[in-house]
């Protein structure tokens, strides 16, 4: 079993859309987890970071965490076409930090 | 502030040849990250320094190495380069590890080309 899972996609929606990304992980020792985003032929740039269950928000971002389930999400209110990008997950402890394969978004103005 | 940078944007080499990438971090960040991101791999990590010592290495074999210099800054060193070793080299910085859970930063990084 790996140990973070990302569905790559692609996902494709509509300007306006709520896009929901998502990504579960093996590793109960993991303790805290970020989102990235990554343009093409740039580095990955953070948007999100959290260590317990439960949502943060960031404007358009929330991040969601689950550690009962493994399983944590990403939701992007009023999607932009400027949101098209890889969104990367990344979970991990003190000593690791495991990323996901990332999910391509493309929105559709 | 400056973010962390990574030199040269690009590099083309031929098989068996050395390549050298550098990074510098952010200003106040001690631990330096490398990561190999090929086409349809994901990010892979090799090597994480922090305070001029080798932390941790991910799965790649000796002919990756690197170091860390008192500035902080990083070099990967890739030696015996070989067709696969073609990727995007990321290098990422955070905070000291007594910090623990500080996220990483990475730079734009080096799109290496073997030929």
């Amino acid at each position: 079993q790996k140990e973070v899972e990302q569905d790559p996609g692609p996902l494709s929606v509509p300007e306006g859309a709520i896009v929901s990304l998502n990504c579960t992980y093996s590793n109960s020792a993991f303790q805290y987890f970020m989102w990235y985003r990554q343009y093409s032929r740039k580095g990955p740039e953070l948007l999100m970071y959290t260590y317990s269950s439960g949502n943060k928000e960031d404007g358009r971002f929330t991040a969601q965490v689950d550690k009962s389930s493994k399983y944590i999400s990403l939701f992007i209110r009023d999607s932009q076409p400027s949101d098209s990008a890889t969104y990367l997950c990344a979970i991990g402890g003190s000593e690791k930090l495991v990323f996901g394969k990332g999910t391509k978004l493309t929105v559709n103005p | 502030e400056a973010g962390v940078t990574q030199s040269p944007t690009h590099l083309i080499k031929t098989r068996g040849q050395q390549a050298t990438l550098r990074c510098s971090p952010i200003s106040g960040h001690t631990s330096v990250y490398w990561y190999q991101q090929a086409l349809g791999l994901g990010l892979q990590f090799l090597l994480w320094y922090d305070e001029g010592e080798e932390r941790n290495r991910g799965n790649f074999p000796p002919r990756f190495s690197g170091r860390q210099f008192p500035n902080y800054s990083s070099e990967l060193n890739v030696n015996a380069l070989e067709l696969e070793d073609s990727a995007l080299y990321l290098c990422a910085s955070s905070f000291n590890r007594e910090y623990s859970n500080q996220p990483q930063h990475f730079g734009d990084g080096t799109r290496l080309s073997i030929l």
